[in-house]
């Protein structure tokens, strides 16, 4: 079946300029997370949504960075006023909601140059 | 969220078994332990993951240490395509959030 996807793959913008990046997770995956990965580092957590529930944001770096999702499908990462360090590659994953634990799978990433 | 250690790099030949440690000697009691890995230029993929018992899965095996302060993947038959960086990560069961550290690059070579 599809995976989780990811749009644009790539983005080269400005300094000073607002992106938006997309999310389609797997249809029924009730749980979606967004991390941050720069260059030979590991990736780092974002933000978490489940549900109706409140979203967990507390690895989101600064104010300058939001996300929204509609429902139990497509999720924004938008980022305000970019700047030179927030360029990584931003990935998305999605998982089943739960009791334990689950695997998250996750799409192929949106890699954001600021320039 | 514990902390895990791993080595940095590991280099295994082609069709020979792999052990990749990892130590994570605060962990808690509900502590899952996760192995992801990522291939050059893709997202992490899932590989396995365990509490206490030892676990098989068609990809690979993890042998939980009986302290659970250690946990090392097993790949039975490493491949060139098992070449990634490989994440051992500890998460509580609810959220499943994950905290990557670096990880250990494969290496695996002819």
């Amino acid at each position: 079946g599809a995976g989780v996807s990811q749009s644009p793959s790539n983005k080269v913008t400005e300094k000073g300029k607002d992106v938006e990046l997309r999310c389609d997770p797997i249809s029924g995956h009730t749980a979606l997370y967004w991390y941050r990965q720069r260059l030979g580092q590991g990736l780092e957590f974002l933000i978490y949504f489940q549900g109706n529930s409140a979203p967990d944001k507390s690895g989101l770096p600064s104010d300058r960075f939001s996300a929204e999702r509609t429902g139990e499908s497509v999720s924004t990462l938008t980022i305000q006023r970019t700047q030179q360090e927030d360029s990584a590659v931003y990935l998305c994953a999605s998982g089943e909601s739960g009791t334990g634990t689950y695997e998250q799978y996750f799409g192929p990433g949106t890699r954001l140059t600021v320039t | 969220d514990a902390k895990t250690t791993q080595p940095n790099s590991l280099e295994s030949n082609e069709e020979e078994p792999v052990h990749l440690p990892c130590n994570h000697s605060t962990i808690s009691g509900t502590d899952y332990i996760h192995w992801y890995r990522q291939l050059p230029s893709q997202g992490p993929e899932y590989v396995i993951h365990g509490l206490t018992s030892n676990v098989n899965n068609r990809m690979a095996s993890l042998a939980i240490a009986e302290d659970r302060k250690s946990s090392t993947l097993i790949l039975h038959r490493a491949t060139l395509r098992d070449a990634a960086v490989y994440y051992c990560i500890l998460s509580t069961g609810t959220a499943s959030k994950l905290t990557f550290g670096t990880g250990t690059r494969l290496q695996v070579t002819l």
